[in-house]
């Protein structure tokens, strides 16, 4: 399986700002996708990044709260905008092939004040 | 709408002390299900996929089999470095999301 990097591991964020996630995977992959987990609570979808276009976003999740980029076939950005006390959690990358097993980086622990 | 349910919330084990954790899906036309295994502070390790009922998988002290409704993860004789939370999840057919389910919380005492 690939290897998942993400950068920060943690942060702790003031209300108002904004913070970009890093997400590397060490071989190309066809779907990269971003996951929230907030606490006490299971993974929930937030986007599929598009490689060359825009990111396609679960409902509840808009582009102008979690821009996402992504570049090329090894590397996606999250971006948790204008930050509140309730964007406080672990936001993962995870990979895949087409209709196949998805792996998960180790995630970045959100802290917002 | 595709659904996950995982029972119990949590389990709490003696070592050697096999045990089973129940989930229960709904899903329209399931391609796959997916058992992954949390640490605190870290990502989701994947275990297994199962495909069709009657499939079953293993790996070390874990077992996972499926019926058409639902799966089960069999701990047998666990360790204390069994002790993780195990989520489940299901996809549908049709490139659609991975569904999961809120997780067991397992802790295996010595």
């Amino acid at each position: 399986s690939a290897v998942i990097s993400q950068k920060p591991s943690r942060d702790i964020c003031q209300r108002g700002t904004s913070l970009t996630i890093q997400c590397q995977v060490d071989s190309q992959v066809t779907m990269m996708f971003w996951y929230r987990q907030q606490p006490g609570q299971s993974l929930t979808l937030i986007a599929t990044a598009n490689q060359g276009s825009e990111a396609t976003y679960e409902s509840g999740f808009v582009i102008d709260k979690f821009p996402i980029s992504r570049p090329n076939l090894t590397f996606s950005t999250l971006t948790v905008s204008n930050m509140s006390p309730e964007d406080s959690s672990i936001y993962l990358c995870s990979v895949s092939g087409i209709q196949e097993t998805q792996y998960f980086g180790p995630g970045t622990r959100l802290l917002v004040l | 709408e595709d659904q996950v349910t995982q029972s119990p919330e949590a389990l709490r084990l003696q070592e050697g002390e096999s045990s089973s954790l129940n989930c229960s899906y709904t899903v329209s036309g399931l391609r796959g299900l997916f058992w992954y295994r949390q640490d605190p502070g870290k990502g989701p390790e994947f275990l297994f996929t199962l495909y069709s009922a009657g499939e079953e998988k293993e790996k070390e002290r874990l077992k996972a089999t499926l019926t058409k409704k639902e799966s089960f993860l069999h701990i047998t004789a666990p360790k204390p470095e069994d002790s993780a939370t195990y989520l489940c999840a299901v996809q549908a057919f049709g490139n659609t999301p991975l569904v999961f389910g809120k997780g067991t919380r397992l802790s295996v005492i010595a």
